[in-house]
């Protein structure tokens, strides 16, 4: 079945303490990309990644960091989380060009930071 | 500056009326803009696209270049409608595309 997962779906941890989310797609989609979801500002792009090796910064990139090292997984990594990162976040994964920017998202993932 | 508004935080009508979401965007370039919806306790999916031109669920949405707009629509919603609805723009540059999305606007259908 054709998917996005990500891991953990629910996170609460502490200020400070480095945490990674996992995003892997089957669809061997170059494209892929993290989001936060927060009431009022809908969804606001974090990082994005063209293919392996290729990634550029979003519009709320600060406090946090991504990887691509394989085509399928684009993790997502906050060094030292803060209160202002609790968030809905989502990744998402699609194909490049031809029209075909159509964004496949995987569950989210509820993280609350104290 | 590139921007997607959705100027609706909710909108509420009931099982049979029109419905209208509307959806302004700011970008220099030929935009690509979508429909996105999330339905409760779902993940976004795909709505639309401007591109293709299609109907699904019986919505539509047209591209208006002269006044900026990718309002989309339907003549009689229906109670399964209900849900958060975005509108987003891909910002296609020589480095890549940045996906924008609007605020997003919660539709209640009524029975």
């Amino acid at each position: 079945e054709a998917q996005v997962t990500q891991n953990p779906r629910y996170l609460i941890t502490v200020t400070g303490k480095k945490l990674t989310v996992t995003c892997s797609q089957n669809m061997n989609h170059e494209y892929m990309s993290w989001y936060r979801q927060d009431p009022g500002l809908g969804l606001r792009q974090i990082y994005y990644s063209m293919n392996v090796e290729v990634t550029d910064k979003g519009d709320v990139p600060e406090g946090y960091k991504v990887s691509r090292k394989e085509k399928r997984n684009f993790p997502l990594i906050l060094e030292s989380p803060s209160p202002n990162q609790t968030s809905l976040y989502f990744c998402a994964s699609s194909l490049i060009g031809g029209g075909s920017y159509e964004q496949y998202f995987g569950p989210g993932t509820r993280l609350t930071v104290t | 500056a590139q921007r997607v508004t959705q100027p609706e935080k909710l909108l509420s009508v009931f099982k049979g009326a029109p419905v209208e979401l509307k959806c302004n965007y700011s970008y220099s370039g030929s935009p690509e803009l979508f429909w996105y919806v999330q339905y409760s306790r779902q993940r976004l999916q795909l709505l639309l696209r401007h591109i293709s031109r299609e109907s699904i669920k019986g919505f539509t949405a047209d591209l208006n270049k002269g006044e900026t707009s990718f309002h989309l629509k339907k003549p009689f919603a229906q109670e399964e409608d209900s849900a958060m609805y975005y509108c987003a723009l891909m910002a296609l540059n020589n480095q890549g595309g940045k996906l924008i999305f609007g605020q997003g606007t919660e539709l209640s259908v009524k029975p």
